[in-house]
């Protein structure tokens, strides 16, 4: 099945520094959205993205919708020890398709 | 976040048992769906529902089944489980509003 292309795979990084994480694919979209996955939990929603250009922010975290509409980015600042888990993109083709196709995830890793 | 509850959370089973996974949602979402979720392959749909009664298969939706005979619910059933069918299984739904939202997963281990 399709999933999108997301990276990196997985990152370590001391605590304060910024991250930054991706989703690309060939085909656009008219929505994006991110999640964060804790060990044990299921995905957590962290923002949704519903125009190309799109720059929305969650406390540390931003997001972006790629004008091309085949990419988003995700940004998070000053990263602290709870930060760790597998984030997720998730991106919709058309509005009539209802259904999500989700990114392979990207594991963080925070040292203290 | 929606509420949106996974019944058992674990699960041990045997190899040719039926097996039935609850989801259940407070919201009045019109889509539900059910993942499985395994290492290096991340979340695969397996089945959706687009109201009641209206479902429709996935990507890895073989030995599977489905039913919505409610707005709230939405039963996934393992009709004779195999050991290829342990995995975390994670049910969704999504309002008009468009942003999916997950449940607490349930783990499922096949022997």
């Amino acid at each position: 099945g399709q999933q999108l292309n997301q990276s990196p795979q997985s990152m370590f990084i001391q605590e304060g520094e910024d991250v930054s994480m991706n989703c690309t694919s060939s085909s656009i979209f008219n929505t994006w959205l991110w999640y964060k996955q804790d060990p044990g939990e299921g995905p957590v929603l962290l923002i949704a993205l519903y125009k190309a250009g799109e720059l929305t922010s969650n406390g540390r975290l931003t997001a972006q919708f790629g004008i091309t509409r085949k990419d988003s980015f995700l940004n998070i600042s000053a990263s602290i020890p709870s930060d760790v888990g597998i984030y997720f993109c998730a991106g919709q083709r058309t509005s009539g398709t209802y259904k999500y196709i989700f990114g392979t995830g990207t594991r963080l890793k925070v040292l203290a | 976040d929606a509420g949106i509850t996974q019944s058992p959370r674990h699960k041990v089973t045997e190899t040719g048992t039926p097996v039935t996974l609850r989801c259940h949602q407070t919201e009045n979402h019109r889509y539900m769906y059910w993942y499985r979720q395994d290492p290096g392959h991340g979340l695969r749909l397996i089945h959706y529902s687009y109201g009641v009664k209206d479902t429709d298969k996935g990507e890895v939706s073989d030995g599977y089944s489905v039913s919505r005979s409610k707005t709230e619910d939405f039963l996934l059933t393992l009709e004779s489980a195999t050991s290829s069918q342990t995995s975390v299984y994670f049910c969704a739904s999504q309002g008009d509003g468009e942003t999916q939202y997950f449940g607490p997963g349930t783990r499922l281990l096949v022997l």
